[in-house]
């Protein structure tokens, strides 16, 4: 089956400009997350869908980061205006339901803000 | 959520076997443990999954001892394509479930 698609893999914007990131999950996985992982550290959960709705957002900077799953398939990730601490790895997952701790990865989105 | 502890950095050679512990004291009774591996420039990678004693796939054992307070990741003979960093996660994997990373434990594999 095919994995988890995030595009694009590289972007570099400059401080207070706006970026979106798109994911497209495996077929048929409920449970969608985006995750941003800073060099060095873990994956930090920023949001986790189930279907179109949030079941967790309680990590997602709300003044300048917004997700959306519409449909209950592709999801978007904004971030309006970056900051220069947002430079980052954006890496989105994708799981059949919340019950199901194998969760498939995309290749990530590398931010770089300047 | 139960926290995790594990070691930030292990080095091993070719050919051995590699054990990393995590340690989660706070377990809850319906906590899975969950590892995972990723390797640079790529997403994490689901390895074993595991609630007590042992389980085994065709990439490494998982070792829960009855408490419950910790667990082992065992990967035997170790290669080079092992150098990743692997992450233990603990959570309640149902309704409202979240997969929470710690930090991780970076493996380096030397020839």
């Amino acid at each position: 089956e095919a994995g988890v698609a995030q595009s694009p893999r590289y972007k570099i914007i400059e401080k207070r400009q706006s970026v979106a990131f798109w994911c497209n999950p495996i077929s048929g996985h409920a449970t969608l997350y985006w995750y941003q992982q800073i060099l060095g550290q873990g994956p930090k959960l920023l949001i986790q869908f189930q279907n179109n709705g949030v079941v967790d957002d309680s990590q997602l900077p709300k003044d300048r980061f917004s997700a959306e799953r519409l449909k209950g398939v592709d999801s978007t990730l904004k971030i309006q205006p970056a900051k220069l601490e947002d430079s980052a790895v954006y890496l989105c997952a994708s799981s059949r339901d919340q019950g199901n701790t194998e969760a498939f990865f995309g290749q990530g989105t590398r931010l770089t803000v300047v | 959520l139960a926290k995790t502890t594990q070691p930030i950095s292990m080095d091993s050679y070719e050919g051995q076997e590699v054990n990393i512990t995590c340690s989660h004291n706070n377990i809850a009774t319906n906590d899975y443990i969950t590892w995972y591996q990723q390797f640079p420039s790529q997403g994490p990678r689901f390895i074993i999954q595991g609630y007590k004693t042992k389980v085994t796939n065709e990439v490494a054992s998982l070792f829960i001892p009855a408490d419950r307070k910790s667990s082992t990741l065992s990967l035997p003979r170790v290669s080079l394509s092992d150098t990743a960093v692997y992450y233990c996660l603990v959570g309640r994997y149902n309704q409202g479930g979240k997969l929470i990373f710690g930090q991780g434990t970076e493996l380096s594999v030397k020839p």
